[in-house]
C-alpha cells in the first residue's frame, strides 16, 4: 500500500531552536494537509495545499510557523523559534478531493 | 461554515456488545463523509467512507450510512472486540469548502474483555 512518510518520527529540541518536519505525500495526490494534535485542543488544521499552492494557512501562528511544498514529493513545516506550547504530534495527510485522505504516522515534537 | 459534531466519550462496552457512535454534520454543499480510527500511538487510518446520500460505507465489520435527511453518519458495529479500542473521528470534505477535511472532536472507545 502507498504511504505518506513523515520524518523525523520523534524530535526533542530546546526552546528557541528551529524545527523542520518533512512529509512525502503519496505520488499523484494533489492535496496535502498539516494537522497538529494535542490532548487539550484535539486535531487542528494548520495548513493545506492543492497542486503545491497554499490554500489555507489560517490555523498557523504566522510569526513562527511556515509551510511550503518545494516540489510534489516534499512538504515541509518549520517552526522558528520553537516554544514549549508547540509540543504536539504533527500529522501530514495527502489525498484527492472527496475520495479520502491518507495520514502519515506523525512527528512527535517535544520542546523543552 | 461546515462542521461535524460527534458524541462525547469515552464509550465503554463489553466485548461482543453493539456499538453506535453518533455523528451529525452541517454543510452547505454535498459533502463526502468519513470515519477515521486512531489506535494508541498511531496516526489516523481511514475506516470507511460514503460519497453520496444513502451510500453505506463498511469495513472490518463497521458500517455507516449517509443520511441526508437527518444530516447524520452514525458508526455501528454489531459485536465489538477488545482490539477495537481506539479513538474514532467523523469527518467531512466538500467542494464548497475546497475539500478541506473537517473533523469532529473524536470519541474514545474502550472495550473490556
Amino acid at each position: 500500500d502507498a504511504r505518506v512518510t513523515q520524518t523525523p518520527r520523534d524530535k526533542v529540541t530546546e526552546m528557541g531552536q528551529e524545527v523542520t518536519m518533512r512529509c512525502q505525500p503519496i505520488l499523484g495526490h494533489n492535496t496535502v494537509f498539516w494537522y497538529r494534535q494535542t490532548m487539550k485542543q484535539g486535531l487542528e488544521l494548520l495548513a493545506y495545499f492543492r497542486n503545491r499552492a497554499p490554500l489555507d494557512d489560517s490555523g498557523m501562528p504566522k510569526d513562527r510557523f511556515s509551510a511550503e511544498m518545494p516540489d510534489a514529493t516534499l512538504a515541509t513545516l518549520k517552526i522558528q523559534p520553537s516554544e514549549p506550547r508547540d509540543s504536539a504530534v504533527y500529522f501530514c495527510a495527502s489525498g484527492e478531493g472527496g475520495l479520502g485522505y491518507t495520514f502519515g504516522s506523525g512527528t512527535r515534537l517535544t520542546v523543552v | 461554515g461546515d462542521s461535524v459534531t460527534q458524541m462525547e466519550g469515552p464509550v465503554t462496552l463489553s466485548e461482543e456488545a453493539f456499538l453506535t457512535i453518533n455523528c451529525t454534520y452541517t454543510a452547505t454543499g454535498y459533502p463526502s463523509l468519513f470515519w477515521y480510527v486512531q489506535y494508541p500511538g498511531e496516526g489516523l487510518q481511514l475506516l470507511l467512507k460514503a460519497t453520496k446520500a444513502d451510500d453505506k460505507g463498511s469495513n472490518k465489520g463497521f458500517e455507516a450510512t449517509y443520511r441526508k435527511e437527518t444530516t447524520s453518519f452514525h458508526l455501528e458495529k454489531g459485536s465489538v472486540q477488545v482490539s477495537d479500542s481506539a479513538v474514532y473521528f467523523c469527518a467531512l470534505s466538500s467542494m464548497d469548502s475546497s475539500y478541506k477535511l473537517i473533523f469532529g472532536s473524536g470519541t474514545r472507545l474502550l472495550v473490556r474483555p
